[in-house]
């Protein structure tokens, strides 16, 4: 099946620091959705993005279909970021179903 | 508000006893799943829906059934729970036509003992 792999698997930033969150996946792609699991563990919707760029606010994220990636960056971070951000493929053919990255542990300093 | 509930939140319970799951979403979506969240292995697909009685297989689907009665409801039931099946799941539906754009409910924490 499709590997989809979430770099890094940690991260520790300051309160105000930008990052860049990167997913690549091992074969095309028809679907590409980031969500943002908080400390209470609800999966938040971020983005739907399966080629492109999209920006909601601090958040923007980018995929490259073709060279089988997508990138989330987050500027001026806050606190309330943090939590484990995930990236899911539906693999091109598949039966509807979403695999999902193992995430990246974001943890925002005051 | 547009959402997916799901209840309960949190259940612990006993081998073998029967329980049920509910999944109920106000978005008019064809399209909804259910997935189990486990440390070190991330979230897996138990089943999925395409719409009113159309239901099919996930990852693992093992020790669950689901129905699709209704548009906006997809209850998980687990016949005999055992302690592998102590989980976070988590329900989801999706817009779209051909690709799905899924929304997730808040998550049912269940523990078998």
């Amino acid at each position: 099946g499709i590997q989809v792999e979430q770099s890094p698997p940690d991260l520790i930033l300051q309160e105000g620091a930008n990052s860049t969150l990167r997913c690549n996946f091992s074969d095309s792609v028809n679907n590409l959705q980031w969500f943002h699991q908080n400390p209470w563990g609800q999966l938040i919707n971020l983005f739907y993005i399966p080629s492109g760029t999209k920006q909601n606010g601090r958040l923007s994220a980018t995929t490259v279909a073709t060279e089988r990636y997508s990138l989330l960056y987050i500027s001026s971070s806050q606190t309330t970021d943090s939590g484990v951000y995930f990236c899911a493929v539906e693999p091109s053919g598949s039966a509807r179903q979403l695999t999902f990255g193992s995430g990246t542990q974001l943890t925002v300093l005051p | 508000e547009a959402q997916v509930t799901q209840n309960p939140r949190y259940l612990i319970t006993v081998t073998g006893k029967k329980l049920t799951v509910t999944c109920s979403q106000n978005m008019n979506h064809e399209y909804m799943s259910w997935y189990r969240q486990d440390p070190g292995l991330g979230l897996r697909q138990i089943y999925y829906s395409m719409n009113v009685e159309v239901t099919d297989k996930g990852d693992v689907p093992e020790g669950y059934k689901v129905s699709r009665k209704e548009k906006r409801n997809f209850p998980l039931i687990l016949e005999s729970p055992s302690p592998n099946q102590t989980s976070l799941y988590f329900c989801a539906s999706g817009r779209g036509t051909t690709y799905y754009e899924q929304y997730f409910g808040p998550g049912t924490r269940l523990t078998v003992t």
